[in-house]
């Protein structure tokens, strides 16, 4: 089956660090370009950062210079770390598929979500 | 930062009748244009994407229409399942999100 599966979230204090996981299953992360998207409580989608099956990595401007997207093709995994984390960070956080070929960055499979709160 | 513009907020609608979401855009984004449905506690899920083009396994009743900066989805006969809120994305640009449209039942 194709699927994504999230792990990592939690409470963390502000200016903490976490790590988020996207466990692949059915496809090869490394052959495809990735994502993250986050959605606030009750708020709309906010696209966080891209990697390329090249490796090349992009982001938000609200998280540039803090959050870091990365892969492991051994353990068929995409990751978010995030550091410096700020009580506007809190939000369930997806992790999607770019649909293959040639579409553009439109994503066409998600995991289910992971939640991060940022707060003391 | 190419900026989406949904409307209605929110769309009250009896099931059986036709649904129509806009979506609008701060510049031309050609085509690239695509729309989510997404359900309380769920992910999003792709429904339409190149504007027109209806992903896997989407029923039919759902089609999406416009190019530049004006775009539609219309669902043409509402199903209990469909009532939902609706995301349209550009990615022309950076990928960037719409505020939603709920659709509620009346």
């Amino acid at each position: 089956e194709v699927q994504l599966v999230e792990s990592g979230g939690g409470l963390v204090q502000p200016g903490g660090s976490l790590r988020l996981s996207c466990a692949a299953s059915g496809f090869t992360v490394s052959s495809n370009f990735m994502s993250w998207v986050r959605q606030a409580p009750g708020k709309g989608l906010e696209w966080v950062s891209l990697i390329y099956s090249g490796g090349n990595t992009y982001y938000a401007d609200s998280v540039k210079g803090r959050f870091t997207i990365s892969r492991d093709s051994s353990k068929n995994t995409l990751y978010l770390q995030m550091n410096s984390l700020r009580p506007e960070d809190t939000a369930v956080y997806y992790c999607a598929r770019v649909k293959p070929g040639d579409h553009g960055n439109v994503f066409d499979l998600w995991g289910q979500g992971t939640m991060v709160t940022g707060s003391s | 930062e190419i900026v989406m513009t949904q409307s209605p907020a929110t769309l009250s609608v009896s099931p059986g009748e036709r649904a129509t979401l806009s979506c609008r855009a701060s510049q031309s984004v050609s085509s690239h244009l695509g729309w989510y449905q997404q359900k309380p506690g769920q992910a999003p899920r792709l429904l339409i994407y190149g504007a027109s083009t209806r992903a896997t396994g989407i029923p039919a009743r759902f089609s999406g229409s416009g190019s530049g900066t004006e775009f539609t989805l219309t669902i043409s006969s509402l199903q209990s399942e469909d009532f939902a809120v609706y995301y349209c994305q550009q990615y022309n640009g950076w990928p960037t999100f719409g505020q939603g449209t709920k659709v509620e039942i009346k």
